[in-house]
């Protein structure tokens, strides 16, 4: 069965430094997530992104953070200058369709990757 | 927007004993999914179930859209079915809302 994958597994880093974490999407879904869990909290919403432009965000994505499509496969999320609050595991989710407008079908569904555990130190 | 509870918060289990976990949304969803993360940090999705009911092996969901929440069935669970599972809906809109999450674990 695809599977969204991410790299890498942990990171760790010292404040003020830029990250970027890797993603790659199944390959036949065409919208793209990046979520965030802070340690012992719920999952949280960040971006959501369709045809090379962002389609949603929340208001946890400020100026800091961006997101890119750099080639057919590959989805990024760049955090510029990394803060301590920044720590926490970052998922990506694809879907082969979005919920805004959706029809509740079953390819709306979004399937996440198993995460990137970023640490700032 | 769309607030998800879930119920209870912890739940602690025997091995072999069945469970049942409970999502409420506050407004109409035209996606659920249930999660399980797994002691590794994973999201496992275990099912897509806006409407109806779904059975995958020892797990069972149930989805009462009309009246906004949905159960998620155990049985005879096992120490790996230990982690914690989240319900997420969204209404017209990209962005899952996750709920605060059920905690199980589950000792031989």
């Amino acid at each position: 069965e695809p599977e969204v994958t991410q790299t890498p597994s942990h990171q760790v880093t010292q404040m003020g430094q830029e990250v970027i974490l890797r993603c790659v999407p199944i390959s036949n879904h065409l919208y793209f997530y990046w979520y965030r869990q802070i340690l012992g909290q719920k999952v949280e919403f960040l971006v959501s992104f369709y045809n090379n432009e962002i389609s949603e965000k929340s208001e946890i994505f400020d100026d800091q953070f961006s997101v890119e499509r750099p080639d057919g496969s590959n989805f990024t999320l760049k955090i510029r200058s990394t803060k301590l609050e920044d720590s926490a595991m970052y998922f990506c989710a694809s879907s082969e369709e979005r919920g805004r407008g959706g029809q509740g079908r079953r390819t709306d569904t979004q399937y996440f990757g198993p995460g990137t555990r970023l640490t700032v130190l | 927007g769309i607030q998800v509870e879930q119920s209870p918060p912890d739940l602690i289990l025997q091995e072999g004993a069945n469970s049942t976990l409970r999502c409420n949304f506050s407004d109409s969803v035209n996606n659920l999914q249930w999660f399980h993360q797994n002691p590794w940090g994973q999201l496992i999705n275990l099912f897509y179930i806006p409407s109806g009911t779904k059975q995958n092996g020892r797990l069972s969901a149930t989805t009462v859209a009309t009246e906004r929440y949905s159960l998620l069935y155990i049985s005879s669970s096992q120490t790996t079915d230990s982690g914690v599972y989240f319900c997420a809906g969204y209404y017209n809109t990209d962005k899952l809302i996750f709920g605060t999450g059920t905690r199980l674990q589950v000792f031989p």
